[in-house]
């Protein structure tokens, strides 16, 4: 059973619009990392947090931001939605090393 | 620039039959190789993972194959089961400092059939 819960499960939004997904690690877990997978490809890596510090970005646009929060909770925020923004959005956490677990994801479809 | 190349893109294999999925890097400073089991609707799950200090990991069913020269690495279901069907998808990072970016391959999906 993961230990890493994100919500909600199912989100469509407008083209143009502004979205917050979010994600609750595992407690002791300092590191949260996010990641976009879209249909039938690998996950991509689009930023990590921490110690609610960004410390690592792919190569995804300013208006894809994030936090991360002391009680091991963070957010990713979408803003200008495009259609290509539609995807399975991933969020892993770890405390160190190569452990990572992720959630099951926030799907998000864009029309 | 796609850093860590999957192949094949799907396969089909027998109930006991051996299923072999393959990845090529690029980056020679990528030094963590995991490999990740996905179901429909789950996040990607960690299966098992080397380093490049050994040629060789076993876990169980699972066998890592890893060749630093070639820079390549391999996965090897043993005795596939029907419960294996699903995406396994290979990936890369550098360890050091903090940042534990996962480099991913386009991923494999694998049906067992009984």
């Amino acid at each position: 059973e993961t230990g890493v819960t994100q919500s909600p499960t199912h989100l469509i939004k407008t083209r143009g619009q502004q979205v917050t997904l979010r994600c609750s690690s595992q407690s002791g877990h300092n590191t949260v990392s996010w990641y976009q997978q879209a249909l039938g490809q690998g996950p991509q890596f689009i930023f990590q947090y921490y110690r609610e510090e960004e410390n690592g970005r792919g190569n995804f646009p300013p208006r894809f931001s994030g936090l991360q929060f002391p009680n091991y909770s963070s957010e990713l925020n979408v803003n200008a939605l495009e259609l290509d923004d539609s995807a399975l959005y991933l969020c892993a956490s770890g405390s160190g090393g190569y452990g990572y677990t992720f959630g099951s994801g926030t799907r998000l479809t864009v029309v | 620039q796609q850093q860590v190349k999957q192949s094949p893109q799907s396969l089909i294999v027998q109930k006991g039959g051996i299923s072999i999925i393959n990845c090529a890097y690029e980056n020679t400073a990528f030094d963590y190789f995991p490999w990740y089991q996905q179901f429909p609707g789950k996040g990607p799950a960690l299966l098992i993972a080397i380093r490049p200090d050994v040629s060789e990991k076993k876990e169980g069913r699972f066998t890592i194959s890893f060749n630093k020269s070639a820079k390549q690495f391999s996965l090897h279901i043993m005795d596939s089961q029907p419960g294996d069907s699903a995406t396994y998808f290979c990936a890369a990072s550098i360890s050091g400092g903090s940042n534990y970016k996962l480099t991913f391959g386009k991923g494999t999906l694998l049906t067992v059939n009984p």
